[in-house]
């Protein structure tokens, strides 16, 4: 089993509309848990942190459950530029592990 | 403030031969780690250099190793190079400070014929 698994999509998602997605982790001492974007042959780049409590930033909402040992990732308003390969990622501890990620596509 | 930079952007070497990529951490960020991308999959964890000294190390063999200078800069070092070690590689820095998030540079894409 991978320590970390995504559903590798693509979610093809309507221009503003709402797709969220999931990731599962295997390792319960998991600490840090982070959602990062990677655009095509490009460097991920962090899209936001993940807390106990569930976060948001603007359109981006993350919620972290312990007990079932998942994060998901919740877009609102999809925009065209949303458009990319979205990696769920746990830090447990030192080393970042990555899901495969996700992709999604948003269409006009 | 500079953000992580990698060298070379693009590298093409053959089956055998050992190659050196390059990493700049960002500003004030003293750890850094090495992360191998095959096409279509996440990163892969190769090693973390904090302070000069291997501090955590991934399910790659001894032929990759690294290097972490005073200035925080990196070295990975792949020797005996092999048709599967093609990939983009990665380097990360960390904040530190109590921060465990980590920064990308571009990658070096390395290409083994």
């Amino acid at each position: 089993r991978k320590e970390v698994e995504q559903d590798p999509g693509p979610f093809n998602v309507p221009e503003g509309a709402t797709v969220a997605f999931n990731c599962t982790y295997s390792n319960s001492a998991s600490q840090s848990f982070f959602w990062y974007r990677q655009d095509c042959r490009k460097e991920p780049k962090l899209l936001m942190s993940v807390y106990s409590s569930g976060n948001e930033d603007g359109r981006f909402t993350a919620q972290l459950n312990r007990a079932s040992q998942y994060i998901s990732l919740l877009i609102r308003d999809s925009k065209l530029s949303d458009s990319a390969t979205y990696l769920c990622v746990v830090n447990a501890p030192i080393k970042l592990t990555f899901g495969g990620g996700t992709r999604v596509l948003v269409k006009p | 403030e500079t953000g992580v930079t990698q060298s070379p952007t693009h590298l093409i070497k053959t089956r055998g031969q050992q190659v050196t990529l390059r990493c700049s951490s960002q500003s004030g960020h003293n750890t850094v780690s090495w992360y191998q991308q095959a096409l279509g999959q996440g990163p892969q964890f190769i090693f973390q250099y904090y302070r000069e000294e291997e501090n955590g190390r991934g399910n790659f063999p001894p032929r990759f190793s690294g290097l972490q200078f005073p200035n925080y800069s990196s070295e990975l070092n792949v020797n005996a190079l092999e048709l599967d070690d093609s990939a983009l590689y990665l380097c990360a820095s960390t904040p530190g400070q109590g921060r465990n998030e980590q920064f990308f540079g571009p990658g070096t894409r390395l290409t083994v014929l």
